[in-house]
C-alpha cells in the first residue's frame, strides 16, 4: 500500500523567503505526482503535475522535482508572499491518488 | 477556466438517512472520482469511474455507497444509510484522458461538507 509522508507538517516564514516542501512515498511504481494547494475549508487546487519520466516541472514561482527511484519529490516556492499561506498536499498517482497529510505554510508579512 | 462543480456545499443529515451528493465534472472529461477528507485527516480515495462503470474502489466504498452518471453531465455519489463516521468533506474530481500530459491532471471540485447527526 502506498504511503505518502510530507515533512514538515507546518512551516512559518517571513515574506520573501523561499519555501521548500518535502514529500516522500514508499512505492516508486507511479504514473505521476501532483501538488495541490488547499485553503481552509476549501477544495484542492492543482499546482503542478510531474510525470514519472520527468525530473522537474516549473510553473511561475513554483518548481517541483521528482526522484522516483528514491521516492521523493520537493516543491520549491520562490519569493514567498502572504497569499501563499495555505496547506500544500502531495499526491502520488498509481491508478489512484494517495495523498500526504500536507504541509501548512504561513507566510508572515 | 472550466471547473468541477459540486452541490450541495453543505448538508446536515440524520443518521440512517440517504444522501446524494452531486457533481458536474469538466465538460469532455472521461474519468471521474470521489474522494473524501475527514476533518483533520488525509484525503482518501473512494472510487473511480470510467466508461460508465466503476474502474477501481477502495475498501471504504462498501455496499452503502454507489455512484451513477445519470446523464451526460452529472456524476453522483449516494450514501444509502448514513453513519456518524460518514461525516466528511466529499470531493468530486475529473480528468480528460490518460494520453496527453494535460490529460493526466486531476481537477477537484470545492467539495460537499456532509455532517451526520
Amino acid at each position: 500500500k502506498q504511503e505518502v509522508t510530507q515533512i514538515p507538517a507546518a512551516l512559518s516564514v517571513p515574506e520573501g523567503e523561499n519555501l521548500v516542501l518535502n514529500c516522500s512515498f514508499t512505492d516508486s511504481a507511479i504514473y505521476n505526482l501532483q501538488w495541490f494547494r488547499q485553503d481552509p475549508g476549501k477544495g484542492l487546487t492543482s499546482l503542478l503535475l510531474i510525470q514519472s519520466s520527468q525530473r522537474e516541472q516549473t510553473s511561475g514561482r513554483l518548481n517541483a522535482s521528482l526522484d522516483k527511484s528514491s521516492g521523493r519529490s520537493t516543491l520549491y516556492i520562490a519569493a514567498s508572499q502572504p497569499g501563499d499561506s495555505a496547506t500544500y498536499l502531495c499526491a502520488v498517482n498509481d491508478y489512484k491518488l494517495s495523498f500526504g497529510a500536507g504541509t501548512t505554510v504561513t507566510v508572515r508579512a | 477556466e472550466p471547473e468541477v462543480t459540486q452541490t450541495p456545499s453543505h448538508q446536515v443529515t440524520q443518521m440512517g438517512q440517504e444522501v446524494i451528493l452531486r457533481c458536474v465534472p469538466i465538460s469532455n472529461h472521461l474519468y471521474f472520482y470521489w474522494y473524501r477528507q475527514i476533518l483533520g485527516q488525509k484525503v482518501e480515495f473512494l472510487v473511480s469511474f470510467y466508461n460508465n462503470e466503476i474502474s477501481e474502489k477502495s475498501e471504504i466504498f462498501d455496499d452503502q455507497f454507489s455512484v451513477e452518471r445519470p446523464d451526460g453531465s452529472n456524476f453522483t455519489l449516494k450514501i444509502r444509510s448514513t453513519k456518524l463516521e460518514d461525516s466528511a468533506m466529499y470531493f468530486c474530481a475529473s480528468r480528460s484522458d490518460g494520453i496527453t500530459f494535460s490529460g493526466n491532471t486531476i481537477y477537484f471540485g470545492e467539495g460537499s461538507w456532509l455532517t451526520v447527526v
